[in-house]
């Protein structure tokens, strides 16, 4: 069975400071996964997947994530954060069937202080 | 471009009330998901459905069920509410074999069962 951990319930970080939240999977297989970003009273909007090749991905709003293989982890990162990436954050692993189920995990709440 | 719309963005019911969430999208999907998220587990999932009449039992089924009448619609039921049900609502869509597709999710509802 999938299964994801975010080890970091709460991450605060100064504007301008660098960010990683943290993703472990479990997965049997090459897994698809996935980081979402929820604004407050929003629903999820997807920042970048992974799917195969390349192992760093680029999203939007400057994100980047890495998978690998070896740590079973895909972590986030971002040079530099904004007060606007307050937010929390989604790590996701999908299944590669036709009925793609995700597995999320608990989730990173992200405070950006000035 | 993508839309996943949920009936409302806040319910509040009372205990022992039947509860509908309407979820619609409008990408043709043949899959479409409802989830809660509460503090802490991160986004669980309640049903599925694969197509029009179709559905299957998530991770947390019990005290809901689901209708699927048309494509685009996929409704939560709450038989009767129960003050553990508030929560926030999440549904979301995919295209069927589309392994590496990511789900589109509506804006949430929440819920506030008195």
């Amino acid at each position: 069975a999938q299964s994801v951990t975010q080890p970091d319930i709460h991450i605060t970080v100064s504007e301008g400071a660098s960010l990683e939240l943290r993703c472990n999977y479990s997965y049997g297989a090459t897994p698809y996964l996935f980081w979402y970003v929820q604004s407050p009273g929003q629903g999820l909007q997807l920042l970048l997947k992974y799917f195969s090749g390349d192992t760093l991905v680029q999203g939007i709003k400057g994100f980047e994530a890495e998978f690998k293989r070896s740590q079973s982890s895909f972590n986030l990162r971002k040079p530099s954060v904004h007060w606007s990436d307050a937010a929390e954050y989604f790590c996701a692993v999908g299944a590669a069937d036709s009925w793609g189920k995700f597995q999320f995990g608990a989730g990173t709440q992200v405070v950006v202080t000035p | 471009d993508v839309k996943v719309t949920q009936s409302s963005r806040y319910l509040v019911k009372r205990t022992g009330e039947k509860v509908f969430l309407e979820c619609v999208q409008d990408m043709d999907h043949e899959n479409m998901f409802w989830y809660r998220q509460d503090p802490g587990l991160g986004l669980r999932l309640i049903y599925f459905s694969y197509d029009v009449k179709m559905k299957e039992k998530g991770d947390i089924p019990e005290g809901y069920s689901v209708s699927r009448e048309k494509k685009e619609r996929f409704s939560l039921i709450l038989e009767s509410a129960s003050t553990n049900q508030t929560s926030m609502y999440l549904c979301a869509s995919r295209k069927r074999l589309a392994g590496r597709e990511t789900q589109y999710f509506g804006p949430g509802t929440r819920l506030l069962v008195l």
